[in-house]
């Protein structure tokens, strides 16, 4: 079945540092991608998304490249900040027909900024 | 401002009891989704509802149950017949697009600990 696979933290990287976490995907299709962030005792929010290949979702810095030739996502930012402290979901919705939101998420990554 | 309510945020049960998870929403959406969030795990998804009076089985219904009477209302209930309900509860909700899939919009979670 369609699944995400995304590096185990925890990230640990120097404010100001590059940040490159990795997110590959399993998928019948053209599915959606997607990641998500979710900062402490707080519910997730969309970070950024990718509709179809070699679409580049961008937002506050942060940048994917959706890869259909190697099937993965990952999730860039050249200059992270204390601020940029959470856990970020990789997630993908199948585009096979029918509930196409149902999201498949992997299991998160918690990135620690130190100043 | 619009959003999801979740309610209670802590929430603290004896084995053997029934307990119910509040999740409200003014976005006017269509789709409602309950996860649940374990360490390690990321996110599974509980069971979803793309419309009033209907639901559907996520992939770890099983203790749960839900209802949707009202579009701005999709309570969760967890059942003493889950085993290992200690857990973080996310409740989203998204526009139902058909053809692609949406943003699910999350809201800030409900951390049920069973003594």
């Amino acid at each position: 079945g369609d699944s995400v696979t995304q590096m185990e933290g925890p990230v640990t990287l120097s404010e100001e540092a590059f940040l490159t976490i990795n997110c590959t995907y399993t998928a019948t299709g053209y599915p959606s991608l997607f990641w998500y962030v979710q900062y402490p005792g707080e519910g997730l929010q969309l970070l950024l998304k990718a509709t179809k290949a070699d679409d580049k979702g961008s937002n506050k810095g942060f940048e994917a490249t959706y890869r259909k030739e190697t099937t993965s996502f990952h999730l860039e930012k050249g200059s992270v900040q204390v601020s940029d402290s959470a856990v970020y979901f990789c997630a993908l919705a199948p585009n096979y027909g029918g509930a196409t939101n149902k999201l498949i998420f992997g299991t998160g990554t918690l990135l620690a900024v130190q100043p | 401002d619009g959003g999801i309510t979740q309610s209670p945020k802590y929430l603290f049960r004896k084995e053997g009891q029934n307990v119910t998870l509040s999740c409200e929403q003014n976005l006017n959406h269509d789709a409602m989704y309950w996860y649940r969030q374990d360490p390690g795990q990321g996110l599974r998804l509980i069971y979803y509802s793309q419309i009033v009076n209907d639901f559907q089985k996520g992939d770890i219904a099983e203790g749960y149950s839900v209802s949707r009477e009202k579009k701005e209302s999709f309570p969760l209930t967890v059942t003493s017949a889950q085993k290992n309900p200690t857990a973080f509860y996310l409740c989203a909700s998204s526009i139902v697009t058909g053809g692609s899939a949406g943003e699910l919009f999350f809201g800030e979670g409900s951390r049920l600990t069973v003594l």
